[in-house]
């Protein structure tokens, strides 16, 4: 069966600085993943994907993620940092019929 | 274009009742699949349907059916309901199967149901 682990509940940075989100993954083929992000009693709003391709993918808020076959993981990225971003963020693994399986989330703080 | 709309956006319900939720996706789309979200956790995949049939069903009790109307609109139906079913419910569409980016759920507000 599919999982994927977001191995940090919470992470804290400060605005201007670089953030990473981790997430690992488990699957058996080739993995199309995603990253979505959630605010406050708000539904969930796609950020990226990786299906094929460029190990690097960029998405949208200046947002990137890095594909690493061979650690498993689609850690979430982004240059500068936002008050703006603070929100939850899941990452996702997706099966052949199209089903999502999401990480436990990991909550994004950026303060000033 | 129009999101993914959901209906209603909160409800309140007892045990043992039933409760009927809605969904339109994104013009053009014509899979639906629902999530549940509890409190603190990420969603859980309930069903998936494309062209009004059931594509898949994750590992919810029979309380939990689904439908798919013509229009592509889409119902989640619990029945007697429990304490436990109190979350957020979502509802995500995507592209046809053979169109680019058909890979792609995007998600709805969802609907807060609280069961007392």
């Amino acid at each position: 069966a599919q999982s994927v682990a977001q191995p940090e509940d919470q992470v804290n940075v400060a605005e201007g600085n670089p953030l990473t989100v981790k997430c690992t993954y488990s699957v058996s083929g080739n993995p199309y993943l995603f990253w979505y992000v959630q605010y406050p009693n708000r539904g969930l709003q796609f950020l990226l994907k990786y299906i094929t391709g460029d190990n690097l993918v960029k998405g949208s808020y200046g947002f990137e993620a890095e594909f690493n076959k061979s650690q498993t993981s689609f850690h979430l990225k982004k240059p500068s940092a936002l008050v703006s971003d603070s929100a939850l963020y899941f990452c996702a693994v997706r099966d052949r019929g199209n089903k999502l399986t999401f990480g436990t989330g990991t909550q994004l703080k950026v303060e000033l | 274009d129009a999101g993914v709309t959901q209906s209603p956006t909160h409800l309140i319900k007892t045990r043992g009742q039933q409760v009927t939720l809605r969904c339109s996706p994104i013009s053009g789309h014509k899979s639906v699949s629902w999530y549940q979200q509890v409190l603190g956790q990420g969603p859980q995949f309930i069903f998936q349907y494309y062209e009004k049939e059931e594509r898949g069903r994750g590992n919810f009790p029979d309380r939990f059916s689904a439908r798919q109307f013509p229009n592509y609109s889409s119902e989640l139906n619990v029945n007697a309901l429990l304490l436990g079913d109190s979350a957020l419910y979502l509802c995500a569409s995507s592209k046809p199967g053979t169109q680019q980016g058909a890979d792609t759920q995007y998600f709805g507000p969802g609907t807060r149901l609280t069961v007392l």
